[in-house]
């Protein structure tokens, strides 16, 4: 079965710095989905990618696919307290069937 | 925008007690999921389901049920809650399959004394 290893597993950083998750797919990837969560919270939907050298970006966080679809990265450009949170990468385990696995999470923690 | 709304934010239950955990989504969609959250583990996915009445267990089935009687309700069943059920419970919605993923409800924190 497919399984997700995200790096770090937790990311403490002064606030104005840039900084960068990794998630680690054992398989291609058919879809790779980025989310936040706050602590105690659910999760919000961040980006999504599918195609191998996929990038895209909202405001200050741009996610990558790489051309071998099996490893996408998450990178927070000058990062403000409103970032802390917990980041997920999740992908389809099937292939399109719509049933997310999860990596662990990585924790932020922006220090003003 | 969909919302995924669970009843509860906090439960606590006793050992014994049978729970419901309820998850309603006001748009339409065909699949809802059930996943746990513990620290260290990630999220895992308890049971799913595709359609009206029909559900396939997920990884780690084992002491629940679920019911999916109308399209927009999935409730999660512990039958004979634990100590090891204690856990935060997210819901999440879906209509196409790689298109946005999931939408989450704001998770259910259960706690069992």
């Amino acid at each position: 079965s497919q399984e997700l290893e995200q790096s770090p597993q937790s990311l403490i950083v002064q606030e104005g710095k840039n900084l960068t998750i990794n998630c680690t797919s054992s398989k291609t990837l058919y879809g790779l989905y980025w989310y936040k969560q706050k602590y105690g919270e659910g999760l919000i939907f961040l980006m999504m990618l599918q195609k191998g050298g996929e990038e895209k970006s909202h405001e200050k966080i741009t996610a990558k696919l790489d051309e071998k679809k099996q490893q996408s990265s998450l990178h927070i450009t000058a990062s403000q307290p409103s970032h802390a949170g917990i980041y997920l990468c999740g992908a389809d385990g099937s292939g399109n069937t719509g049933k997310l696995i999860f990596g662990q999470g990585t924790t932020l923690q922006v220090k003003p | 925008d969909v919302k995924v709304t669970q009843s509860s934010r906090y439960l606590v239950k006793r050992t014994g007690e049978k729970v419901f955990l309820e998850c309603v989504q006001d748009m339409d969609h065909e699949n809802m999921f059930w996943y746990r959250q513990d620290p260290g583990l990630g999220l895992r996915l308890i049971y799913f389901s595709y359609d009206v009445k029909m559900k396939e267990k997920g990884d780690i089935p084992e002491g629940y049920s679920v019911s999916r009687e109308k399209k927009e309700r999935f409730s999660l069943i512990l039958e004979s809650a634990s100590t090891n059920q204690t856990s935060m419970y997210l819901c999440a919605s879906s209509s196409i399959p790689g298109q946005k993923g999931y939408t989450f409800g704001s998770g259910t924190r259960l706690t069992v004394v």
